[in-house]
């Protein structure tokens, strides 16, 4: 997984609670991506990040938030849970050319 | 009108034989183009990459491009039953930085 780690792998929470996702890199790439992927609706973005600091919303942002202190960790917090946040959720990251490698995924499951 | 299109599948096909899977794309200011495989459970894993028009090979694959009717295929040789996967298409836009889009996958069956 290209030195790409996601925690937790899995996690079940209740609607309402704060959820954070870690994605952490030993490749000192610049890009972090955080995707979820739902049955029906593929890959979709919901932020990135092109340094320490920047980040920019992606297609489905509404109800996340990113935070990137260092260049190796980027964290995804869903900060009020809602069952539609159930999914698969991937990290991803990428250096000055385009080409993504994906992290193991979190599988979350939302009550 | 989604901007990245693949068939959902599931294309079956018999050992050894060639599989061929299709994807389309709406943007003609796409520059980078990218098959994924992602099998049952697990993370998508780059298969290989593409950027200018007409086929490139590795190994038992071949990605192909058609910028002007905005295509890209992949073409998987002597099929495997270990080849059984999602296969994902996406496509990087003009000006979209360093930004997949992701179509929603073929699922490939490879029958024994």
């Amino acid at each position: 997984d290209a030195g790409i780690t996601q925690s937790p792998r899995h996690k079940v929470t209740e609607t309402g609670t704060p959820v954070t996702l870690r994605c952490h890199q030993t490749e000192n790439h610049r890009y972090m991506y955080w995707y979820r992927q739902d049955p029906g609706h593929g890959l979709r973005l919901i932020h990135y990040s092109y340094g320490v600091k920047d980040t920019d919303k992606g297609e489905v942002s509404d109800g996340y938030s990113v935070s990137r202190s260092k260049t190796e960790d980027f964290l995804l917090t869903l900060e009020s849970a809602t069952s539609s946040q159930t999914s698969v959720y991937f990290c991803a990251i990428s250096e000055v050319e385009e080409t993504q490698y994906f992290g193991p995924g979190t599988r979350l499951l939302v009550l | 009108q989604k901007e990245v299109e693949q068939n959902s599948g599931p294309l079956s096909v018999p050992e050894g034989a060639i599989a061929s899977l299709n994807c389309t794309y709406s943007d003609r200011g796409s520059q980078s183009f990218f098959w994924y495989r992602q099998y049952s459970g697990k993370s998508p894993e780059l298969i290989m990459f593409i950027y200018s028009n007409g086929d490139k090979e590795d190994g038992r694959f071949t990605a192909q491009l058609n910028k002007a009717s905005q295509y890209v295929s992949l073409l998987i040789r002597d099929s495997q039953p270990s080849d059984s996967a999602t296969y994902l298409c996406a496509v990087n836009v003009l000006g979209a930085g360093n930004m997949l889009t992701f179509g929603g996958g073929t699922r490939l069956m490879v029958k024994p």
